[in-house]
């Protein structure tokens, strides 16, 4: 069935350094859906990509999908205290969104 | 201000209680739907409506129901026959179903002991 892949599952980071969290598809993706989770709060909607190959970028986030609409990675530059949180990727398959089990970001002061 | 609202955010019930969570929107989506996260965990599908009066089992419906009389509302109902109630429930809405973003509601957060 559908299934969305995404690791690491937690990423610990000093303020300052990179981070980068990757979501994988076995099967041909139509679009895929970021969204951001703050602790004990709901998913917030980042980006979407539908392009092969499609790189967007919001500030210090960049979004990538991969040339074959299997992959795509969020890479955040310089993390700062604000970025702490969930990432999910979600995958749209048709009319369907499958949701990653998401990345869990933490950034040490 | 638009934007969906879910009641109450903290709910608390005995083991064998049916129990109805509220879900209201007033972005004019046609489609909602509703998904169960669990501590450390993705959004799980339960149900989603694309219209008014007909929804759709996502991967975990069995437990819940659901009903769509209004385009604004789109409540869900844990049963007693749903094993592991105790979760955190967020409802979402979109334009259609398909390549339009999700917006999503504070969530509840239901406890059965």
């Amino acid at each position: 069935g559908q299934q969305v892949m995404q690791i690491p599952q937690y990423q610990h980071v000093q303020e300052g350094e990179d981070f980068t969290t990757y979501c994988n598809s076995s099967t041909t993706l139509s679009n895929i859906q970021w969204y951001k989770q703050r602790p004990g709060g709901h998913p917030v909607f980042l980006i979407q990509l539908v392009k092969s190959g499609e790189v967007k970028k919001q500030k210090r986030l960049t979004f990538q999908f991969g040339e074959a609409k299997k992959n795509s990675s969020l890479h955040i530059t310089a993390t700062q205290t604000t970025d702490v949180g969930t990432y999910f990727c979600a995958g749209g398959y048709g009319q369907n969104f499958v949701f990653g089990p998401g990345t869990r970001l933490s950034v040490l002061p | 201000d638009g934007g969906i609202t879910q009641s109450p955010k903290y709910l608390f019930r005995k083991e064998g209680q049916n129990v109805t969570l509220s879900c209201e929107q007033n972005l004019n989506h046609d489609a909602m739907y509703w998904y169960r996260q669990d501590p450390g965990q993705g959004l799980r599908l339960i149900y989603y409506s694309q219209i008014v009066n007909d929804f759709q089992k996502g991967d975990i419906a069995e437990g819940y129901s659901v009903s769509r009389e209004k385009k604004e509302s789109f409540p869900l109902t844990v049963t007693s026959a749903q094993k592991n109630p105790t979760a955190f429930y967020l409802c979402a809405s979109s334009i259609d179903r398909g390549r339009y973003e999700q917006y999503f509601g504070p969530g509840t957060r239901l406890t059965v002991t």
